[in-house]
């Protein structure tokens, strides 16, 4: 069935550091990818989107582009800040589906 | 605007006991779906309902249900509670149900059985 795997975390930076979080999927056909995050305490709140190959998706220095032939979607941003410490979930829409499909999470914490 | 809000925020109860947890989507919004997020762990989906008719099921046991109401909030019932049902439940709404649809989560009803 369709999964997403992401890296396992922590991810432990200081600010201003450069930020990678790894993602890759499974799936059939054109799934959309989504990237949430999670602060302490609240729901998610998605981040950025990407609803088909080669498309990126950016919002508040983050970064993230739907790569088909890797079947990837990796989280970036330049230059990080305290504020951006969170729980990060990589997630798929099937091409035919309704549900979201998660991955485990990276918790990402910047220190100052 | 307000978004999606859940209650209660907060909830502790017993093995075998029933339990309700409550939605109300964005207004205009059609879609809820409700997902369990277990420490540690990303959100799994249980349910979709959009239009009052349930259009997606997770792998989860008959003991959850749930159902939308004429004005699209949605109710996510758990009967026979047990120790591993203890988790987050966020509730997310959507204007549709299509792949391209942004979801948005409420704030979580965060549930304890002992």
């Amino acid at each position: 069935g369709d999964s997403v795997t992401q890296m396992e975390g922590p991810v432990t930076l200081s600010e201003e550091a450069f930020l990678t979080i790894n993602c890759t999927y499974t799936a059939t056909g054109y799934p959309s990818l989504f990237w949430y995050v999670q602060y302490p305490g609240e729901g998610l709140q998605l981040l950025l989107k990407a609803t088909k190959a080669d498309d990126k998706g950016s919002n508040k220095g983050f970064e993230a582009t739907y790569r088909k032939e890797t079947t990837s979607f990796h989280l970036e941003k330049g230059s990080v800040q305290v504020s951006d410490s969170a729980v990060y979930f990589c997630a798929l829409r099937p091409q035919a589906g309704t549900a979201l499909i998660f991955g485990k999470g990276t918790t990402l914490s910047v220190s100052s | 605007d307000a978004g999606v809000t859940q209650s209660p925020t907060h909830l502790i109860k017993t093995r075998g006991q029933h339990v309700t947890l409550r939605c109300s989507p964005i207004s205009g919004h059609k879609s809820v779906s409700w997902y369990q997020q277990v420490l540690g762990q990303g959100p799994q989906f249980i349910f979709q309902y959009y239009e009052k008719e349930e259009r997606g099921r997770g792998n989860f046991p008959d003991r959850f249900s749930a159902r939308q109401f004429p004005n699209y909030s949605s109710e996510l019932n758990v009967n026979a509670l047990l120790l591993g049902d203890s988790a987050l439940y966020l509730c997310a709404s959507s204007l549709g149900r299509g792949t391209n649809t942004e979801a948005f989560f409420g704030q979580g009803t965060r549930l304890t059985v002992v």
